[in-house]
């Protein structure tokens, strides 16, 4: 499975934007970034994902880099709600589609 | 629509004693998954099924790990014995059939915590 490298973690404040970053230089040109996150003592949860076009929802945007090899994903106005454990991850939809977690990026919202 | 639903909450048992934990997916969900979350790591995938059969058991620990989906609706997951590097959260989850709709999200449920003393 290809590789994300994202930072452990990140501080914002409160009804300001976030950006968290991920590297993946590895990724194959048939791989789809996904992104989820994980609120304390819960199950993680579906974000967003995209193969090449930057992507836009409710919850998010996400932004992918023009090689494709590094995406952000965006919180356009940050809540204490949205204080969680954020992954990038790469799902290959010719294999049996399973998620492969990292250890992704711990948000921590400033109030 | 209702969530993918777990039970137990949470458990508690001594190491050699088994424990079964129980996963209800969302309805029409073909593709069921367990996961095992050690604290400070992310989810690791145990076993996929599609339906009622296994798509992807490689990092199941067979010797005591065995899973279960009858009738390809509800899964149980079974530690037998239980040692004590098996206390983690584990997490079902579901998504629409594997075949037709390739990006369908993950709907996870909120876990089982298991403790083994």
């Amino acid at each position: 499975d290809a590789k994300t490298t994202q930072p452990n973690s990140m501080e914002s404040n409160e009804e300001e934007p976030v950006h968290l970053p991920c590297n993946h230089s590895t990724i194959s040109g048939t791989d789809y970034i996904h992104w989820y996150r994980q609120l304390p003592s819960q199950g993680p949860e579906y974000v967003i994902h995209g193969l090449t076009s930057n992507v836009n929802n409710r919850m998010a945007s996400l932004a992918i880099a023009e090689d494709r090899k590094s995406s952000t994903l965006i919180l356009h106005r940050a809540t204490l709600r949205d204080a969680a454990v954020y992954y990038c991850i790469l799902r290959d939809p010719f294999g049996n589609e399973k998620l492969t977690f990292g250890t992704g990026t711990r948000l921590t919202i400033i109030p | 629509e209702a969530g993918v639903a777990q039970s137990p909450r949470y458990k508690i048992i001594e190491k050699r004693q088994s424990v079964a934990f129980w996963c209800n997916p969302i309805s029409g969900h073909a593709t069921l998954y367990w996961y095992q979350q050690i604290l400070g790591q992310g989810p690791k995938l145990l076993i996929q099924f599609q339906n009622n059969g296994v798509v992807d058991d490689s990092q199941l620990p067979k010797d005591r790990f065995s899973a279960e989906r009858l009738k390809g609706v509800d899964s149980t997951l079974k530690i037998q014995p239980a040692k004590l590097e098996d206390s983690a959260v584990y997490l079902c989850a579901s998504s629409l059939e594997l075949q037709s709709s390739y990006n369908s999200p993950l709907h996870f449920g909120n876990g089982t915590r298991l403790t083994v003393t």
